[in-house]
């Protein structure tokens, strides 16, 4: 069946230093996935996404790499900041019959993450 | 536009009762998509909306819970006879229908109380 996963549910990082928040998946049929930041109380936050026919893709201060043969993605934030803290989340989407979208997103646990001043 | 909008923000309510919530997308989007999260977790899917057309709904969604989007535009989910289990944050999001993807945009959610 379908399901995201991370590795670390937590991560502690001081401030300046770089962060790398990892997620595996176990869909091969996904072709979208999309990083979020969510802050308590509020809704996700779109952070950065990238589509299966890519394995890199930059963003300001972050980057999501994509290893489809090992079905994992991560993310790097570099010169991490305290407003970096919160729960950061992968998700997925797979590819419909036809071509078409599934539409719905898989989410992942989420990792948190807190940065040191 | 402001983003997606989600009404209202926090419902207590005691068990037994009925809840409506309602969401406002993005107006150019015709794609909604409501979710659920409970503390810790990552949100669960529960059903889409393509205009007004409902196209999945999760087997979260029991036959308590409805939702609709008569004109295409905002959304309302309908929670009947409110459980204890049923206490978590509700999530609208909204898209475009594009098979590239293209992000899809959350608001604030509601959260909801059951005592």
């Amino acid at each position: 069946g379908e399901s995201v996963g991370l590795h670390l549910p937590t991560l502690s990082v001081q401030e300046g230093d770089n962060s790398i928040i990892n997620c595996a998946y176990s869909n091969s049929a996904s072709d979208y996935f999309i990083w979020y930041k969510q802050e308590s109380g509020k809704g996700p936050q779109f952070i950065i996404d990238i589509r299966s026919n890519m394995d890199k893709r930059q963003g300001q201060r972050v980057t999501v790499l994509l290893n489809k043969t090992v079905k994992h993605l991560s993310l790097q934030i570099a010169a991490t900041q305290p407003g970096d803290s919160a729960v950061y989340f992968c998700a997925e989407r797979s590819q419909g019959a036809g071509g078409t979208s599934y539409g719905k997103l898989t989410f992942g646990q989420g990792t948190i993450l807190t940065v040191h001043p | 536009d402001t983003g997606v909008s989600q009404d209202p923000r926090h419902k207590i309510t005691k068990r037994g009762q009925n809840v409506t919530f309602r969401c406002d997308p993005i107006s150019e989007h015709n794609r909604l998509y409501w979710y659920r999260q409970t503390l810790g977790q990552g949100p669960e899917f529960l059903t889409y909306f393509q205009n007004e057309a409902q196209l999945e709904k999760s087997r979260l969604l029991s036959d308590r819970f409805s939702a609709e989007r008569p004109k295409g535009s905002f959304s309302t989910l309908e929670i009947q006879r409110t459980e204890q289990g049923d206490s978590a944050m509700y999530l609208c999001a909204s898209s475009f229908d594009t098979v590239l993807g293209g992000g899809y945009t959350f608001g604030s959610g509601t959260r909801l109380t059951v005592v």
